[in-house]
């Protein structure tokens, strides 16, 4: 089945960075849209980003527009989410999750797959 | 954006009886290519979500039977027949037609009595 492993959470003070990555495996990565969805503690589901297979669309939440950066490597079935300026309410738990959209660059497919989540924690 | 909007937020259920979720949308779901992106995730506790139905009333691959989904518009319904001890966890919905960006309902916890 479809494998996504999330790395790079940990604490981090208020204006810092942080880099989480995404390794996938068991599907041809490049022919999927890729997302970022975020969890606060004890909260529900928020979108953050998006990327398209080719890297050509790339959209981001209004509240991290300006503070984020997605992109992938498809040579290395990774996706990748840069996160600078922290804010104390980017303390969330991050997932990766793919969208169900095979080469065919439709988002509206809706997510399919998510990975186990990585912690981010801002605090100082 | 597109606002779903879940009821009821607390659900407890005898087992084996079924239980039932309502999601609302602040617009028509209804795509310019006549599908309806609405899907249904399950968030066991401790777990990442995971799909249970896709398009309104599809089933996600290994997904059990007792769940199903139905709906159309802008009023959607997630059932289960008959509830089950691994069914405990949040229910999301989350639409796909209006994107981006995907919105999601605030979640319904189902517990056991």
């Amino acid at each position: 089945e479809v494998q996504l492993v999330e790395s790079g959470g940990g604490l981090v003070k208020p204006g810092g960075s942080l880099r989480l990555s995404c390794a996938a495996s068991r599907f041809t990565f490049s022919y999927y849209t890729m997302n970022w969805v975020r969890q606060a503690p004890g909260k529900g589901l928020e979108w953050v980003s998006s990327i398209s297979g080719s890297s050509n669309s790339i959209y981001y939440a209004d509240s991290v527009k300006g503070r984020f950066t997605i992109s992938r490597d498809n040579a290395k079935d990774s996706l990748y989410l840069q996160m600078d300026s922290l804010r104390a309410e980017d303390t969330a738990v991050y997932y990766c999750a793919r969208v169900g959209d095979y080469g065919d660059y439709d988002p509206r497919q809706g997510i399919d797959y998510w990975g186990q989540g990585a912690l981010v924690t801002v605090s100082s | 954006d597109v606002v779903m909007t879940q009821s009821p937020l607390s659900l407890p259920v005898t087992l084996g009886q079924p239980a039932s979720i309502s999601c609302r949308s602040s617009q028509s779901l209804v795509s310019s290519d006549g599908n309806t992106y609405l899907s249904w995730f399950l968030q066991r506790p401790g777990q990442s979500p995971r799909r249970l139905i896709y398009k309104v009333s599809n089933r996600h691959s290994g997904v059990p039977g007792r769940f199903s989904g139905s709906g159309s518009g802008t009023d959607f319904t997630l059932k289960i027949s008959r509830v089950e001890a691994e069914d405990v966890g949040v229910y999301y919905c989350m639409q796909a037609t209006h994107w981006p960006p995907f919105t999601f309902g605030q979640g319904t916890k189902l517990e056991i009595k």
